[in-house]
């Protein structure tokens, strides 16, 4: 299975901030990387599909980059609403996730 | 309304087996592959396998090989997924979700766009 990490496990952050989350992936994997935003007792809700296609409905202020085993979910202008656990997934093989990055208000 | 229904809360002994089931509604049951993952307390998520409702062939994560079962009754759009001979580590939050497209496209891979609310199984003596 492919390993994903990611980076860092938790951050802190205010309103307005720009907030960077890296995923790192144990092998090269082209662009089948997801990204998810789970908020507590909630079920997790798709943001970004194949590394960078922006799912509709999702606020612009979310946009992912990355390819091979790099990859970034950035928000441009954290929200109150943005405070939740994010995680990418890897979709090149059998799905595995990353453990999570939580944002918190700072 | 586009939506994935989940059973109820399950609490079940060590040994025991648990089925839940997971109901579509508003889209086409058969067109789109469902998969199921679960989460631990507090943890990540983990992946546990897929059926594709239109032929019910299923797939499983290796760890998981021979304890679970997926099935699909398409009279009723419903996925099930049991497992069996549980132990405290199978209490978790268990989630069924949809493909974000019909079929499987393997220049896209799987991402999942529709999720159940999540059913608790709780394994306890």
């Amino acid at each position: 299975d492919i390993q994903m990490t990611q980076s860092p496990s938790s951050l802190s952050a205010s309103v307005g901030d720009r907030v960077t989350i890296t995923c790192r992936a144990s092998q090269s994997m082209s662009s089948y990387l997801n990204w998810y935003q789970q908020k507590s007792g909630k079920a997790p809700k798709l943001l970004i599909y194949a590394a960078s296609s922006l799912r509709i409905g999702v606020p612009s202020r979310f946009s992912g980059s990355g390819s091979g085993t790099d990859f970034t979910l950035t928000i441009s202008g954290l929200q109150p609403e943005d405070f939740a656990t994010y995680y990418c997934q890897q979709s090149f093989t059998t799905p595995t996730f990353g453990q999570g990055t939580k944002v918190e208000i700072k | 309304q586009v939506q994935l229904v989940q059973s109820g809360a399950e609490v079940k002994k060590p040994g025991a087996s648990v089925k839940v089931s997971c109901q579509a509604s508003g889209y086409t049951f058969t067109a789109y592959y469902i998969h199921w993952v679960r989460q631990a307390p507090g943890q990540g998520l983990e992946w546990m396998g897929w059926i594709n409702p239109n032929s019910g062939e299923s797939n499983f994560a290796q760890n998981l090989q021979g304890r679970v079962t997926l099935t699909r009754d398409t009279s009723t759009s419903t996925a099930y997924m049991e497992l069996n001979r549980l132990t405290s580590d199978d209490t978790a939050v268990y989630f069924c979700l949809r493909v974000g497209y019909s079929g499987y496209d393997p220049q896209v891979g799987w991402y999942f766009d529709l999720w159940g609310r999540g059913t608790l199984v709780t394994v306890s003596s």
